[in-house]
């Protein structure tokens, strides 16, 4: 069985940092590229970044690039978001998000979700 | 950047109703289209993909059909569990959009 566990999230100032972990464990984890998603309070869904399973592709929204890093540790079966300069609407509940795609892709829709990690900028 | 625009926002119907939900891109994506399902207070579960790919353990009730910009989403028979908001996402390139969701509820 799949599972997707992300930690990380909490309360932090404006201008501040965190950084977003998701351990995975019941696939291949180095065989599947990953995607972050966030939603706002009361909103809808919004994709943040994509990594493929090697790592070598990454692709973030334009509402992040720049501030945002992805990456991802297979040794650890980990993936990560190192978030800088956070904004008060950087504020929601951040998914990490497994994809089907796992050969020479990085999209392909995802099928497995973690329960999400709350981030909160407020000073 | 490819733009998802779907309708309605939201919609009310009764069960055993047929509900069509439509999702339009701003530019052609073949059929690299995905369809997730969102219960109250709960994680998106992944429908359809492909445009019209039922996912494992999704009731035959679902499906989906559209290539290049128009797609559609259809529930045959409209269950008290199907309650949810529902997201069209194209994966044709990134930034991998949703559009703004549907929101289902039983009349």
């Amino acid at each position: 069985e799949v599972q997707l566990l992300e930690s990380g999230g909490g309360l932090v100032q404006p201008g501040g940092s965190l950084r977003l972990s998701c351990a995975a464990s019941g696939f291949t984890f180095s065989s599947n590229a990953m995607s972050w998603v966030r939603q706002a309070p009361g909103k809808g869904l919004e994709w943040v970044s994509v990594i493929s399973g090697g790592g070598g592709t990454t692709y973030y929204a334009d509402s992040v690039k720049g501030r945002f890093t992805i990456s991802r540790d297979n040794s650890k079966n980990t993936l990560y978001l190192q978030m800088n300069s956070l904004r008060a609407e950087d504020t929601a509940v951040y998914y990490c998000a497994k994809d089907r795609c796992n050969t020479n892709c990085y999209a392909r829709g995802f099928d497995s979700w973690g329960q999400g990690t709350l981030v909160t900028v407020s000073s | 950047d490819i733009q998802m625009t779907q309708s309605p926002s939201s919609l009310s119907a009764s069960v055993g109703d047929r509900v069509t939900i439509t999702c339009r891109a701003s530019q052609g994506i073949s059929n690299y289209l995905a369809w997730y399902q969102q219960k109250p207070g709960k994680v998106p579960r992944l429908l359809i993909y492909a445009a019209s790919s039922l996912q494992s353990g999704v009731p035959s009730r679902f499906s989906g059909s559209g290539s290049g910009t128009d797609f559609t989403l259809t529930v045959s028979s409209l269950q008290p569990e199907d309650v949810a908001t529902y997201y069209c996402q194209n994966y044709n390139s990134a930034p991998l959009t949703f559009g703004q969701g549907t929101k289902v509820e039983i009349k």
